[in-house]
């Protein structure tokens, strides 16, 4: 059964990096994934597709501060030069024989 | 302006009914899948339904199997979510999302969430 497992919190301060990981379950590992944001009570906001090979394609008008890679399994989502606006939620979604699967969700706190 | 715009929410007994609808402006609705995503409070996304441009394919999640149809009307631009038998378990904020059906660099199938409307409430008590 294909799973998405991310760290429920994350925190970082203004102006940093941090990087978000999600990992897919034991014999998914060349699946691409979907990054989303939602902000406090918003509705999500597509953030980027990711493949395998870490190429990635970014929704529009997201600014140059977000960026994809991958490694094995794992996918990961870097927010570099933190600001206050990107506190919020980050879900990985991806797709499995008509099954759309999300992640738990990362909280990230910018300090 | 490409946009999605949810209706229909609202409060229902349980085991009533709701039909929720999603109007797309902006894009060739035709040319994509649409799939419903619900959030209940404070709770993560969850996946409810696909359907694809001709409808030829619908998946459901299973929780929802049995109680919720999805369709879809391409000239009128819209997609639906007829609601039955519903439970206090269903109290979410709805949303629509277009999806992107691809192969990737793998040469696996994906399908993914492009844009998302702004939701719509559905309570669920008596």
């Amino acid at each position: 059964q294909l799973v998405l497992t991310q760290s429920p919190s994350a925190s970082a301060s203004l102006g940093d990096s941090v990087r978000l990981t999600c990992t897919l379950s034991s014999g998914h590992s060349r699946y691409a994934i979907a990054w989303h944001q939602q902000q406090p009570e918003k509705g999500p906001r597509y953030l980027m597709n990711l493949n395998s090979d870490g190429s990635h394609n970014k929704g529009d008008g997201i600014p140059d501060r977000f960026s994809g890679s991958s490694s094995g399994a794992e996918r990961y989502l870097t927010i570099s030069s933190l600001q206050s606006e990107d506190e919020s939620d980050y879900y990985c979604q991806t797709w499995d024989t008509g099954v759309v699967v999300f992640g738990g969700g990362t909280k990230l706190t910018v300090l | 302006e490409v946009q999605l715009v949810e209706s229909g929410g609202g409060l229902v007994k349980p085991g009533g009914s709701l039909r929720l609808s999603c109007a797309a402006s902006g894009f060739t609705f035709s040319d994509y899948s649409m799939d419903w995503v619900r959030q209940a409070p404070g709770k993560g996304l969850e996946w409810v339904s696909s359907i694809s441009v001709s409808r030829t394919y619908i998946y459901y999640a299973d929780s929802v199997k049995g109680r919720m149809t999805v369709s879809r009307d391409n000239a009128e631009k819209s997609l639906y979510l007829q609601m039955n038998s519903l439970r206090a378990e269903d109290t979410a904020v709805y949303y629509c999302a277009r999806a992107v059906d691809y192969y990737d660099t793998s040469g696996d199938y994906n399908h993914y969430f492009d844009l998302w409307g702004q939701g719509t409430l559905v309570i669920v008590s008596s």
